[in-house]
């Protein structure tokens, strides 16, 4: 029972264009949303996050919006830039991430030059 | 001190042998987490530390023995071991305040890639 749910394995943008990854939760008791970019044989790097009680965090480049009656969540990216191809992954947690993070299973995101 | 490390970095071992995995952090973080990852799936949680207390085992085999002997330090212990074991073992911490859902992000280390022959 995949409670977090990343469906596009992968993503192809062009450099400088927006990039929009998407996410979907199934658990309402969801407080806390992350997402993390994984280059391979690494760890997960922490890119932003949201509370449920926000609709939108923005830092520099990055944008997460959050709609909770719909249980999804997206992460934009503008400008895309090359150093930006990664896997990306979408993280959920109850008490504000103090009980462990649900991750989904990941978007490779492939920017093209 | 903004890190998460991780030694070693790889570790071979057979299915008779014990070995131990070590995790450090000096951000004075108080909650301290493993995750097993196994090639192209996403991390999954095994265990969570807080204030040095087990407070989440996610059933995982007792063939895994986490310690934590300090709040900077996780360990995890490992004996008797299947191949099927063998992944990406990561280590986090994050900052967690006692008796307060303040939402706190978490901070990775570079793993350890573990193959059990």
């Amino acid at each position: 029972d995949q409670q977090v749910k990343q469906n596009s394995p992968s993503l192809s943008v062009q450099e400088g264009r927006i990039s929009i990854l998407n996410c979907d939760y199934t658990n309402s008791m969801f407080d806390y949303f992350l997402w993390y970019k994984k280059y391979p044989a690494e760890g997960p790097t922490f890119l932003i996050s949201i509370s449920s009680i926000k609709d939108k965090n923005e830092d520099g480049r990055f944008t997460v919006f959050l709609n909770k009656s719909a249980k999804h969540l997206s992460l934009h990216i503008v400008p895309s830039q090359p150093g930006d191809s990664a896997v990306y992954f979408c993280a959920a947690s109850v008490r504000g991430g103090a009980d462990g993070l649900t991750f989904g299973k990941g978007t490779h995101l492939i920017i093209q030059p | 001190d903004t890190e998460v490390t991780q030694t070693p970095k790889h570790l071979v071992m057979g299915m008779t042998n014990k070995k131990s995995l070590k995790c450090e952090q000096h951000m004075g973080h108080r909650a301290m987490y493993w995750y097993k990852q196994k090639a192209k799936k996403p991390p999954e949680l095994m265990f969570v530390y807080s204030y040095e207390k087990l407070s989440i085992n996610e059933s995982v085999p007792s063939r895994f023995s986490p310690e934590c002997p300090n709040s900077s330090l996780l360990n995890l212990h490992l004996h008797a071991l299947q191949p099927e074991d063998s992944a990406l073992y990561l280590c986090a911490s994050s900052r967690q305040l006692w008796g307060d859902v303040s939402y706190n992000e978490q901070f990775f280390g570079p793993g350890t890639r573990l193959t059990v022959l």
